[in-house]
């Protein structure tokens, strides 16, 4: 079986200041992990997507996360925080035998990311 | 470029009453889901498929049904609504089954059930 925990239900930031997202993951085999973005009133989109090919992910929008296997973690950041980065953030976890389509994800409960002006 | 679309967006229902929530996508995908959204719950998983004619249960399936008749199409039915079923229902698609794979999601049908 497979989990997600994201550390902070909500994160709030000064505009220009670094985003720390916290992501942490169980999985019994080599796991496929993902960053969506849920902004207001609309569906998720992905952010990046971790699939063992290297382990410093870059993204949209100037995001990027680190695969760190010792710490089963897969943190979300951006140097400089922007007011259009206010949005729901979810991280996923896909194990290599289900796969990461729409029925292979298990969802943490979602960071909502507030920027402060 | 439609993507995945949802219909409605928006829908209050009475307890008893029964309704179709409609997921429609022309990427040609073979896997589509339904997940629910509630706060603090993050999105889980209620019925998927993996093609046309086969579906299988997600982590949240009672109350809910779901048919895939055709690639495009996969409608998920409230049987008899209940207030806990008050949420915002998305619906997704993804190519492949496999683990690298992403998945696009639909814009969202906010329901209450009164």
């Amino acid at each position: 079986a497979q989990s997600v925990t994201q550390l902070g239900s909500h994160v709030s930031v000064s505009e220009g200041a670094l985003v720390l997202l916290r992501c942490n993951y169980s999985s019994s085999v080599p796991p496929y992990l993902f960053w969506y973005v849920q902004y207001p009133n609309q569906g998720l989109q992905l952010l990046l997507k971790y699939t063992s090919a290297a382990t410093l992910v870059k993204g949209i929008n100037g995001f990027e996360a680190e695969f760190k296997k010792s710490e089963t973690s897969f943190h979300l950041t951006k140097p400089s925080a922007h007011m259009s980065d206010a949005a729901e953030y979810f991280c996923a976890v896909s194990d290599m035998v289900s796969g990461g389509g729409a029925d292979g994800l298990t969802f943490g409960k979602g960071t909502h990311l507030i920027i402060q002006p | 470029n439609a993507g995945v679309t949802q219909t409605p967006k928006f829908q209050v229902l009475k307890t008893g009453q029964s309704m179709t929530l409609q997921c429609a996508q022309d990427m040609n995908h073979e896997y589509m889901s339904w997940y629910r959204q509630d706060p603090g719950m993050g999105l889980r998983l209620i019925h998927y498929s993996v093609g046309a004619g086969i579906t299988d249960q997600g982590e949240v399936p009672n109350g809910y049904n779901v048919s895939r008749s055709t690639t495009e199409d996969f409608p998920l039915r409230l049987l008899s609504a209940a207030p806990s079923q008050t949420s915002v229902y998305f619906c997704a698609s993804s190519y492949s089954i496999k683990g690298n794979t992403e998945a696009f999601f639909g814009q969202g049908t906010r329901l209450t059930v009164v």
